[in-house]
């Protein structure tokens, strides 16, 4: 069982926009602004695309962006593409130590 | 271009033991801590393990505390995991991933990651 609590499963059509959420507690994801998001395709080694609740590592599209209020925290993902088909996973600091959600199954309809 | 290939996964009885290794290239490899995540079939994300870029100071989960070794050889651009006393629940892709510090912090971005090398355990 995750720490941190995500839906299984999102989807969309191409060009609309999705999120995802994230949800854990005062003592993680309410706690500090230290949430990541990771992208993975299938068979593929997980990819940040956001990191500190809302920043972008260099080469990720801002059509991903993220934000966070209270215990949970978002990733959208705007003017969806076929290739933003993926798995999705939240993490955040959690004092001495570091937590992940169970994933999200992104569809591009 | 930053690249980590993990090796030394494969099939062991439990019990049993593995070294894992991480080759890393592309980065200078001493300023970085590193770490282990793992990942059991169909599940999520889970971080293993992380050593600070000296090797001088070493990080567990609970989960693996008192059985697993993360230690690194900073001649060799290589990061191992020392796996001993396996479980049917440490059957998982481990994957070794870079942090952007020195110094491991719990708060860092796992910002490059390996493409995983896979343990079974059973029997």
């Amino acid at each position: 069982q995750s720490a941190l609590t995500q839906p299984p499963s999102a989807s969309g059509p191409p060009g609309q926009s999705v999120t995802i959420s994230c949800t854990g507690t005062s003592s993680d994801v309410g706690g500090y602004n230290y949430v990541s998001w990771y992208q993975q395709h299938l068979g593929k080694a997980p990819k940040v695309m956001i990191y500190e609740v809302s920043k972008r590592p260099s080469g990720v599209p801002d059509r991903f962006s993220g934000s966070k209020s209270g215990n949970t925290a978002s990733l959208t993902v705007s003017g969806l593409q076929a290739e933003d088909e993926a798995d999705y996973y939240c993490s955040s600091y959690a004092g001495y130590n570091v937590v992940f959600g169970g994933g999200t199954k992104l569809t591009v309809l | 271009e930053v690249q980590l290939v993990e090796s030394g996964g494969g099939l062991v009885q439990p019990g049993g033991s593995l070294r894992l290794s991480c080759a890393a290239s592309g980065f200078t490899f001493i300023h970085y801590a590193m770490s282990w995540v793992r990942q059991a079939p169909g599940k999520g994300l889970e971080w293993v393990s992380a050593i600070s870029g000296s090797g001088g100071t070493t990080y567990y989960a609970d989960s693996v505390k008192g059985r697993f070794t993360i230690s690194r050889d900073n001649s060799k651009n290589t990061v191992y995991l020392q796996i001993n006393s396996l479980r049917a629940e440490d059957s998982a892709i481990y994957y070794c991933a870079k942090t952007d510090s020195t110094a491991f912090y719990y708060f860092d971005p796992f910002e490059v990651w390996g493409q995983g090398t896979m343990v079974t355990v059973s029997s």
